[in-house]
């Protein structure tokens, strides 16, 4: 079965502290993004990547870099948290074509005081 | 403007009655997901149709593509259906989901 985990489940940051997390896919999708969900709203795209060593911006990409060292790997960085980068964030993968759905990973709950 | 929209933002629902919840895009689309998900919770997908109709067990999704919108119908709902629905579509000629604002589902004892 198609497996997108992510790490840290949970993490407290500082404002101005840098932030990093990581997703990690087993499917061997070409396709990963980088969601963001606030309380009671859905998700909105932050960034994604369709082949290794390359990132593309998303809807809402100010404030993050994305990094795609690997097609199994890809994290989404924040180099000065903010408070409104509290949020839950979810990635994904996809195969490459038409017709695939999406894959999601469990989410990471970032608060950032 | 919200590309996706969801309707209603709220359900209550008796134990076994039948839930209709609605989408609908301001583009066209090539497929269009539902997932599930409990309050703080993964997201869990559970129908993914590009057109016609699907069903997966109590779940049936209908999909109109050149009308744009997309229904989920929920039978004999449980206590445990209770939770938020979300709807997500992939836009013609992009490979990223656009999701709605989610309908809040409370099925009552």
């Amino acid at each position: 079965e198609a497996a997108v985990t992510q790490s840290p489940r949970s993490k407290v940051a500082v404002t101005g502290g840098k932030v990093t997390l990581s997703c990690h896919q087993t499917n061997n999708h070409d396709y990963m993004y980088w969601y963001r969900q606030d309380t009671g709203h859905g998700l909105r795209l932050i960034h994604y990547s369709y082949v290794a060593d390359s990132t593309e911006k998303g809807d809402i990409p100010d404030g993050y870099k994305a990094s795609r060292p690997s097609q199994e790997n890809f994290s989404l960085i924040l180099e000065l948290a903010s408070l409104s980068q509290t949020a839950v964030y979810f990635c994904a993968s996809r195969e490459t074509g038409g017709d695939y759905e999406q894959y999601f990973g469990p989410g990471t709950r970032l608060t950032v005081l | 403007e919200q590309q996706v929209q969801q309707s209603p933002a709220s359900l209550v629902l008796q134990e076994a009655e039948n839930a209709e919840l609605q989408c609908s895009f301001s583009i066209f689309t090539n497929q269009v997901q539902w997932f599930y998900q409990r309050p703080g919770g993964r997201l869990v997908s559970l129908l993914y149709n590009p057109s016609g109709t699907k069903q997966s067990g109590r779940l049936t999704s209908t999909t109109v593509i050149k009308e744009r919108r997309s229904s989920l119908h929920i039978s004999s709902s449980q206590i445990t259906d209770s939770g938020t629905y979300l709807c997500a579509m992939e836009p013609s000629g992009s490979w990223q989901l656009i999701f709605g604002s989610g309908t809040q589902l409370t099925v009552m004892p």
